[in-house]
């Protein structure tokens, strides 16, 4: 059961564009939201959060926003950059003792063209 | 700025053998948390630890143990490996348990013969 989802597996975006990924969750339990970015053979990166209290965050290029009733969130970039090209993930985590809990979609491949 | 390390970057055991990996925390980050990513999958939680204390636990199989050091490093060990272990084992790294971001280091890819 996939409790966070991301349902483009691959998004293709012109430099200087926006970029917009998404993610999808069910559980109502999770309370903080994470955006990580991924290149080959390193670790996730951390981009940016949300906890659930908010609807928005921004940091520099990056912008998460978070609908709750919908139980959606979305990563924007913009201007997007040749460098930005990666794997994405969201994560999401419930409160309480099980903040570090994470659990991640499977991913959106980004290539931005230059 | 100093990131996680995880120890060995590779790793080739045989079936039945046991392994350990390592993790050292980013400086002054107290809370380390482990993950297991197979092929093609999204990385699942195993545990974690906060203060050298167990704080929550997923789906870490049995033959499967953890725990942290005073110097908050923390050690992963398997025994009895199975071909299904084969992944890619994520460390990462917070201060405090509480909504912090989690910091990853590069992983320890696991191959099982």
């Amino acid at each position: 059961d996939q409790q966070v989802k991301q349902n483009s597996p691959s998004l293709s975006v012109q430099e200087g564009r926006i970029s917009i990924l998404n993610c999808d969750y069910t559980n109502s339990m999770f309370d903080y939201f994470l955006w990580y970015k991924k290149y080959p053979a390193e670790g996730p990166t951390f981009l940016i959060s949300i906890s659930s209290i908010k609807d928005k965050n921004e940091d520099g290029r990056f912008t998460v926003f978070l609908n709750k009733s919908a139980k959606h969130l979305s990563l924007h970039i913009v201007p997007s950059q040749p460098g930005d090209s990666a794997v994405y993930f969201c994560a999401a985590s419930p409160g309480g003792t099980s903040y570090g809990k994470l659990t991640f979609g499977q991913g959106t491949i980004l290539t931005v063209h230059p | 700025a100093a990131g996680v390390i995880q120890s060995p970057r590779h790793l080739i055991k045989e079936k039945r053998e046991t392994a350990t990996l390592k993790c050292y925390p980013i400086p002054r980050h107290d809370t380390v948390y482990w993950y297991q990513q197979g092929p093609g999958q999204d990385p699942q939680f195993l545990i974690s630890f906060y203060e050298k204390m167990q704080s929550d636990k997923g789906s870490i199989p049995d033959r499967f143990s953890a725990q942290q050091f005073s110097d908050y490093h923390s050690e992963l060990n398997m025994s009895s490996l199975e071909l299904g272990d084969s992944a890619l084992y994520f460390c990462a790294s917070s201060y405090g348990g509480g909504d912090q971001p989690q910091h990853f280091g590069d992983g320890t890819r696991l191959s099982i013969l």
